[in-house]
Order: C-alpha cells, then sequence, then structure tokens
C-alpha cells in the first residue's frame, strides 16, 4: 500500500525566513511519481511539481526548491525568503502503478498549513 | 488554461435528500475524480472516472455514485445526504501521461457542502 506522511500539520514563519515542508512516502514500486500542489484559501488546489522516481535531481524554481532523496523516501520542498503570498496548505502526492483500466492511483498526504507573518 | 469549474462554491442540504455536484472541464482529460477534503484527513478519493462511462470506486465511495455521460462533465451524486457528508468536495481532470501515468491534475474550486 502505498502512503505519504507529512508530520508538520501546521508551520508559522515570519515573513523572508526559509522553511522547509516534509514528505515521506512509502511505495513497494520502483516506478512513480511525486507532486506538489498549493492550497491557498480560495481553496483550488495548484500543481507545483512532478517528479519521477528516476529522476533525483534536486529542482530550483526561484524561490521554491525540491529536496528528493529516495534513500530516505522523502520528497522535501523548501521556500526561500518566504512571502505572506505562500500562506497556503501544501500537499504531497504519491502515484504508482494501479489494476483498474491502467490508473495510477494518487494518494495524497494530509496536507502541510503554512502561515507566513508579515 | 485547463480549466475545472464546480458548479457550485457552497450548498446547504437536508438529511435525506439526493445532492448533485457537477464538474466541468474543458481540456480533453481522459480523467475526472472526485475528492473529499476533510481537516486533518487531507483528500481522499471517492470515485474516478477514465473515460466516458467508466467509472472506478476510490477510498470512500459509499453513500456516492458518480455520472458520466460526456467527457468534459462528472457528477457526483449524493442518494440520500447525511450529515457525515457534509465536507468540502474537490473535483479534478487530469491525462494520461506516458506510460499511463498520471500528469498532474487540475483542480476546481471546491463545493462545499453542508448537510443539515
Amino acid at each position: 500500500a502505498q502512503k505519504v506522511t507529512q508530520a508538520q500539520t501546521e508551520i508559522s514563519v515570519v515573513e523572508k525566513e526559509d522553511v522547509t515542508l516534509d514528505c515521506v512516502y512509502e511505495t513497494r514500486d520502483t516506478t512513480y511519481y511525486l507532486f506538489w500542489y498549493k492550497q491557498p484559501p480560495s481553496g483550488e488546489l495548484v500543481f507545483l511539481i512532478r517528479r519521477n522516481s528516476f529522476d533525483e535531481q534536486n529542482e530550483i524554481s526561484g524561490r521554491y526548491s525540491w529536496n528528493f532523496q529516495k534513500s530516505t523516501s522523502s520528497f522535501n520542498f523548501t521556500i526561500t525568503a518566504s512571502q505572506v503570498v505562500d500562506s497556503a496548505v501544501y500537499f504531497c502526492a504519491l502515484s504508482e502503478a494501479g489494476n483498474s483500466g491502467g490508473y495510477q492511483k494518487v494518494t495524497f498526504g494530509i496536507g502541510t498549513k503554512l502561515q507566513v507573518i508579515p | 488554461d485547463v480549466k475545472v469549474t464546480q458548479s457550485s462554491r457552497y450548498l446547504v442540504k437536508r438529511t435525506g435528500e439526493k445532492v448533485f455536484l457537477e464538474c466541468v472541464q474543458d481540456m480533453d482529460h481522459e480523467n475526472m475524480f472526485w475528492y473529499r477534503q476533510d481537516p486533518g484527513l487531507g483528500l481522499r478519493l471517492i470515485y474516478f472516472s477514465y473515460d466516458v462511462k467508466m467509472k472506478e470506486k476510490g477510498d470512500i465511495p459509499e453513500g456516492y455514485s458518480v455520472s458520466r455521460e460526456k467527457k468534459e462533465r462528472f457528477s457526483l451524486i449524493l442518494e440520500s445526504a447525511s450529515t457525515n457528508q457534509t465536507s468540502m468536495y474537490l473535483c479534478a481532470s487530469s491525462l494520461w501521461g506516458a506510460n499511463k501515468f498520471n500528469t498532474e491534475a487540475f483542480f476546481g474550486q471546491g463545493t462545499r457542502l453542508t448537510v443539515v
């Protein structure tokens, strides 16, 4: 069974601080995908990144960076110089091979609520 | 831009009512999903569909049914609403990627349903 653990339920930081959101996953598959989504107060989840299990290169996009480590089954997300607009709930998700019509089930973590205080 | 539109942002229904939540996507995606979001539980999959008239149960299908008569529309039906179905409901769609893995999902704005 696949599982995604986001141990931090809520984090508060002061604006301009760096913050790392942790994600630990469990899977028996060797091929899988990991995702991060952002859910701002408006409610609509927004895709941030998708990473496949064969690509352990870290990725940076502006103030966002992701650290994928298969050895520890982690896919952590860092926001550098946080801003108030980063306040949101962030979800980590895992997609692995499924059995029904080729569908790959996506399992979401429970989310980490980030509050950036001005 | 991909757009996933849910018919209502807020709904209040009475116990026992039949409730329809509608979702439309405009990007010709094969896959559509209904999730339920509750505090401390994250997103849980209710049903998904990978083609017209095709549906598969997710993790928590009890008390729900779905309909996909057209590719762009995926409806969630609460046959007899109960108070424990009070929740935020999220619709999403996605394409098949390489090797049939999911690409990123696009989500609607959510419907906050209250059953009284």
